[in-house]
C-alpha cells in the first residue's frame, strides 16, 4: 500500500531555532496535510495543501507541496516551547467517493527553553 | 468553534471483553471517519462512512470490530472480544461532504486490554 517516510524521527532544538522536515512518498498525492498531536489528543490541522508547487503559511509555519507531487516540507521558524509535540504529514490520493488519508510515522519535536 | 467529540476518553478493560466508543462530528458534516493509532505510529483508517452508509471498511478487521452511523450523524465503534493487541488510540475525524474536504480529529479514546 501507500507510504509516506517522514524525517526526521525525532528533533532536539533550542529555542528560537528554525525547524524543517519533511515527507516522501513514492505515490503521487492530491493533497497534502500537515498535523500537530499533543500527547494525548487527536491530531490538529495546521496546514493543507491543494496544488503542486503551492507554498503556503499559518504564522511560523510555511508548508510547501512539491512539484513532483510526491513531497512536502514544512518549516517552522523561530520556535517555542509550546511548538513541542509530534508532527504528522498526511496525503490524500482520491479515488472515486473514496481517499484513504494516509500518515507519516511523525517527526517528535523537542524544544529546550 | 465545532469540535468532534468522542467518549469515552480513557477505557481500560480485559481480554475478551466487549468495548465501545462513541462519536459526534463537526454538526453538518456528512462524512465521517475512524482511525487506529498505535503508539509511534500515524493514525490509520478504518472505516469510512459517507452518512449513513458505509464507503470503505477495507481496513476494518471485521472478525471482530463493527461500526456503526445509524442516522447519518453520531456513530458507534465496537470491538467484540478486545484483545491485547487492540490496545491504540481511537480516533474519530469528520469532513463537511467528502474525501476532498479537510478532517478534523476528535480527541481520541485510549484503550488499554489487560
Amino acid at each position: 500500500g501507500q507510504q509516506l517516510n517522514q524525517s526526521p524521527q525525532s528533533m532536539f532544538i533550542q529555542e528560537g531555532e528554525d525547524v524543517s522536515m519533511n515527507c516522501t512518498s513514492s505515490s503521487i498525492f492530491n493533497t497534502w496535510l500537515w498535523y500537530k498531536q499533543d500527547p494525548g489528543e487527536g491530531p490538529v490541522l495546521l496546514i493543507a495543501l491543494y496544488k503542486a508547487g503551492e507554498l503556503t503559511s499559518n504564522g511560523r509555519l510555511t508548508a510547501q507541496f512539491g512539484i513532483t507531487r510526491k513531497d512536502s516540507f514544512l518549516n517552522i521558524s523561530a520556535s517555542i516551547p509550546s511548538d513541542v509535540g509530534i508532527y504528522f504529514c498526511a496525503g490524500i490520493n482520491y479515488g472515486g467517493s473514496q481517499g484513504n488519508l494516509i500518515f507519516g510515522k511523525g517527526t517528535k519535536l523537542s524544544v529546550k527553553p | 468553534e465545532a469540535e468532534v467529540a468522542q467518549s469515552p476518553r480513557y477505557k481500560i478493560t480485559e481480554k475478551s471483553q466487549a468495548v465501545a466508543f462513541w462519536c459526534d462530528p463537526i454538526s453538518g458534516h456528512a462524512t465521517l471517519y475512524w482511525y487506529r493509532q498505535i503508539l509511534g505510529q500515524g493514525p490509520e483508517l478504518l472505516v469510512q462512512f459517507q452518512d449513513e452508509s458505509v464507503v470503505d471498511d477495507s481496513q476494518l478487521p471485521k472478525d471482530r470490530f463493527s461500526a456503526e452511523r445509524l442516522k447519518g450523524v453520531d456513530s458507534t465503534l465496537k470491538i467484540q472480544p478486545a484483545e491485547l493487541g487492540d490496545s491504540a488510540m481511537y480516533l474519530c475525524a469528520s469532513s463537511p461532504s467528502g474525501v476532498t474536504d479537510t478532517q478534523y480529529f476528535g480527541p481520541g479514546t485510549r484503550l488499554t486490554v489487560l
